[in-house]
């Protein structure tokens, strides 16, 4: 069965770049979409965009049209894993980021990673 | 975008049933019968439960089911018991020329 591991720093300074990857297992990465979502601590859950393998180097994505102007995600079928780029990170982006796999389709996220907590702070 | 409207929380007894709505508008909710529903027990990652509004994945009890009516979904929780309470979001589809996935802003069940 799929399993998904996120992975990356858990403290970035403010208007650095947070940068997070996803490595996935028990299944091949260009066989479906993946996502990443966050979740601001006791708060709720917000989707940040998804890539698919379209033949091209780094795949293709889409993002929240609210997040666009700072998100970047790539993936690496060689490694079987994906990443997820946030720049001009502020306090607002301290959250637990999952990555998880999207059925396209039915449009639902299952497996889920068990999330990472990027905090945001000088 | 705004984020679906849930309830901040429900209750209920041991063996009793809640139901959670899910409201949004004609652009998410009520344009797609594409809504998901996830459970998130505390420090957890959150599990899927329902997908299409109604369809329960294979190893979710049949006490959890999925209806959609306009633009409310609900979940419905049947025979609570006590490892049911949990934080509790739903999810809509909204098309590619909008925001994609919006969830809703989450119901706390006690048991």
């Amino acid at each position: 069965q799929v399993q998904l591991q996120e992975s990356g720093p858990g403290l970035v300074k403010p208007s650095e770049t947070l940068s997070l990857t996803c490595n996935v297992s028990g299944g091949s990465i260009s066989s479906y979409y993946w996502s990443w979502i966050r979740q601001p601590p006791g708060k709720g859950l917000e989707w940040i965009g998804y890539i698919f393998d379209s033949g091209s180097p780094s795949g293709r994505a889409n993002y929240n049209p609210s997040l666009k102007s700072r998100v970047n995600m790539s993936l690496d079928t060689s490694k079987n894993q994906f990443s997820l780029k946030v720049g001009s990170v502020t306090v607002a982006d301290t959250a637990i980021y999952y990555c998880a796999r999207q059925v396209g389709g039915a449009e639902y996220f299952d497996p889920w990673g068990q999330g990472t907590l990027v905090t945001v702070s000088s | 975008q705004s984020a679906l409207t849930q309830p901040a929380s429900v209750s209920g007894s041991p063996g009793q049933s809640v139901t959670i709505s899910c409201t949004g508008t004609s652009s998410d909710v009520g344009s797609y019968n594409l809504v998901s529903w996830y459970q998130q027990h505390p420090g957890k990652a959150p599990k899927f439960v329902i997908h299409e509004g109604s369809q329960r994945p294979s190893g979710i009890s049949d006490r959890f089911s999925g209806s959609t009516s306009g633009t409310t979904a609900s979940l419905t929780i049947s025979g609570l018991q006590s490892e049911d309470e949990a934080e509790y979001f739903c999810c809509s589809y909204a098309g590619t020329s909008i925001f994609f996935y919006v969830f809703g802003t989450g119901t706390k069940v006690t048991v």
